[in-house]
């Protein structure tokens, strides 16, 4: 059983859709992350949210909306993508924002 | 900026043949974590190091923290099939800096 889980797995969408992306921890931590995934860089870590408050927000374009409405669920909205945003979005979870980050397995997400 | 430097950047090798992959940096660490990645999945933690000169094992994979707390070793002995995939180190610099990670180390393991 994995601790943090995510859903879609897989998504494709058009450059008008809105969809959102689903993270889910089961191990009572505190602090949730959203990262983006893209081949040759390093991960990108895109929020951070610490006891439902956000804490960390790397100069990510608007199109991108995160949520926390517990610390158990994180959502991030996605609207008027582009294709450059095609890459793997990783959730991950810790027990404090300094702490051991555990990852879920990811959506792999296409813009068309 | 802090940078993890990680290599080699790819590596096949044959099964049963050992091998090192390395991270680096110019800035201490207060805390270093390995992960691997298989295709399609998210990185899976395999260690967290915190003292420097440190040492652990994990069945045939040895992870050494450096004295001066600026870089970390990975090695295995004994490679496996099962052994592929992305080798991810990530750093706290300091307690609740957001966790930095390297490119990875892309390994392949021939049967």
């Amino acid at each position: 059983e994995t601790g943090v889980t995510q859903t879609p797995r897989h998504l494709v969408m058009g450059m008008t859709n809105k969809k959102s992306l689903k993270c889910e921890q089961h191990l009572g931590h505190n602090a949730m992350y959203w990262y983006k995934q893209s081949a040759k860089k390093p991960l990108e870590l895109m929020f951070v949210y610490s006891l439902e408050e956000r804490v960390e927000n790397n100069s990510v374009p608007s199109r991108f909306s995160p949520e926390c409405p517990n610390s158990s669920h994180l959502f991030l909205h996605l609207h008027t993508l582009q294709p450059e945003d095609s890459a793997l979005y990783l959730c991950a979870s810790s027990r404090t924002g300094g702490d051991t980050q555990y990852f879920g397995p990811g959506t792999r997400l296409t813009v068309l | 900026t802090q940078l993890l430097e990680q290599s080699p950047q790819f590596l096949s090798i044959q099964e049963g043949e050992n091998l090192t992959v390395y991270c680096n940096s110019s800035s201490v660490f207060s805390s270093l974590q390995w992960y691997r990645q298989e295709p399609g999945e998210g990185p899976v933690l395999l260690v967290t190091v915190v003292t420097g000169g440190e040492v652990k094992k994990l069945k045939r994979l040895t992870f050494q923290f450096g004295d001066a707390r600026k870089d970390s070793s990975l090695h295995i002995t004994a490679a496996q099939p099962g052994d592929t995939g992305l080798y991810l180190c990530a750093a706290h610099f300091s307690g609740n800096t957001p966790l930095v990670f390297g490119k990875g180390t892309r390994l392949s393991v021939i049967a």
